[in-house]
């Protein structure tokens, strides 16, 4: 079944540091990836997202590229703030397999430090 | 657009009373809900996908019994843990998904703290 890997955290960050959050996939057919983000003690709110290979997604300075060829969709952004502390998600979702469905990785706990 | 709220936001009970969230999709037809359960850092698990006028599909594992869900109307879903325990203590989120091609993917609701003692 379609599964979806993220990089381990905690990742701790000093503010203006570049950061990449790794993501891999697995999937039969050809799912839309999504990154998430959860701040403490919230729900989850769409950061970016891509629906085919090679689209980039972007959002308040964070970015994600859908690469097919490696399975991947890793995050990234060149200047992380103190208020980018949260933990973010990656996952896919794939109509033609699974419906509506999303499939989530494990999450990423990112801290930035002034 | 795209708000889905959750409520209450905490609640606190006793072992073995019942517990009813609810999930409402605002400004939105929301023709799928789905409920998750979070545990403390850890990813979301899907519990129960529900359309609304039908009965919900849960997913392998949960009880069908201790987690009823209703989804009555296009704007409302409701999860009610019934006979808590404190194994159900946890963090459960839903999500809707509506037809309309600008709400044709999943929103979520900010989250419901159980905490049961």
């Amino acid at each position: 079944g379609d599964s979806v890997t993220q990089m381990e955290g905690p990742v701790t960050l000093s503010e203006e540091a570049f950061l990449t959050i790794n993501c891999t996939y697995t999937a039969t057919g050809y799912p839309s990836l999504f990154w998430y983000v959860q701040y403490p003690g919230e729900g989850l709110q769409l950061l970016l997202k891509a629906t085919k290979a090679d689209d980039k997604g972007s959002n308040k300075g964070f970015e994600a590229t859908y690469r097919k060829e490696t399975t991947s969709f890793h995050l990234e952004k060149g200047s992380v703030q103190v208020s980018d502390s949260a933990v973010y998600f990656c996952a896919l979702s794939d109509r033609r397999t699974s419906g509506s469905r999303l499939t989530f990785g494990e999450g990423t706990q990112l801290t930035v430090n002034p | 657009g795209a708000v889905v709220s959750q409520h209450p936001s905490w609640v606190i009970c006793k072992s073995g009373t019942s517990v009813k969230i609810e999930c409402r999709s605002l400004d939105f037809q929301a023709t799928t809900m789905f409920w998750y359960r979070q545990f403390p850092k850890q990813s979301l698990m899907l519990m129960a996908t529900s359309n609304e006028g039908s009965k919900a599909t849960y997913e392998q594992g949960v009880e069908k019994d201790k987690f009823l869900i209703n989804h009555a109307s296009l704007t409302l879903s409701t999860l009610t843990v019934t006979s808590a325990h404190p194994e159900d203590s946890s963090f459960y989120i839903c999500s809707a998904r509506g037809l309309a091609s600008s709400y044709n993917e999943q929103f979520f609701g900010p989250g419901t703290r159980l905490t049961v003692l």
